[in-house]
């Protein structure tokens, strides 16, 4: 059972660049999230997807995109990566609602350290 | 605009004393607040959750939620020095989301 896993943990690249984050789970769980962590400062949600099928925008989601694949994975992509990306990023799942409890826990993947040059 | 607050830090505890860490939010219909635990260059760990007034205890860490002053505050008794770290307190918004304070970085001085 190894959680929520993502790919890779470090990235260089240039401006104008593109690429795409994985994240994967292993815990049948309905929610994920992708969020950025800058230093100093908390988490900001990119997008979420509640549910299989799902997806919606979150805090600061100018420049991303997402794709729920499935229910186990669901991947960030930046079309044209700019410095003000540089980040590091996190991918969360959490149960969400199944047979009618809403579960709204969070569990986190290591990280993307994303640096933009 | 929903919004939780926390005191940044570094909040400075010798070993073996009370750590107290607090959170205040904006959302009076909230009704999930939880605390994580973030070490330097890690991920976001779950420490506890609570979703009543009161207090709950788990271990060395209490949590204590009161919803009519909309604060939520994390007790860890007999700090150590694997306590360093910067905690998150997080709060139940709308759509599955959780808004996230800033964190407070708490350092553990032996």
């Amino acid at each position: 059972n190894a959680g929520v896993t993502q790919t890779p943990k470090f990235q260089v690249l240039k401006t104008g660049q593109s690429m795409t984050l994985q994240c994967a789970q292993d815990m049948n769980h309905n929610s994920m999230y992708w969020y950025r962590q800058d230093p100093g400062m908390g988490l900001r949600l990119i997008y979420y997807s509640a549910s299989e099928g799902t997806t919606d925008k979150g805090e600061v989601p100018n420049g991303y995109n997402v794709s729920r694949l499935n229910k186990r994975e669901f991947s960030l992509r930046l079309e044209s990566a700019a410095p003000s990306q540089t980040s590091v990023y996190f991918c969360a799942s959490s149960p969400g609602e199944q047979q009618g409890l809403t579960t709204d826990t969070q569990y986190f993947g290591p990280g993307t350290r994303l640096t933009v040059l | 605009q929903k919004e939780v607050e926390q005191n940044s830090g570094p909040l400075s505890v010798p070993e073996g004393a009370i750590a107290s860490l607090n959170c205040t939010y904006s959302d009076r219909v909230s009704q999930s607040f939880f605390w994580y635990r973030q070490y330097s260059g890690k991920s976001p760990e779950l420490i506890m959750s609570i979703y009543s007034n009161g207090d709950k205890e788990d271990g060395r860490f209490t949590a204590q939620l009161n919803k009519a002053s909309q604060y939520v505050s994390l007790l860890i008794r007999d700090s150590q020095p694997s306590d360093s770290a910067t905690y998150l307190c997080a709060v139940r918004g709308s759509n599955y989301q959780l808004i996230w304070g800033a964190g407070t970085k708490l350092i553990i001085k032996p």
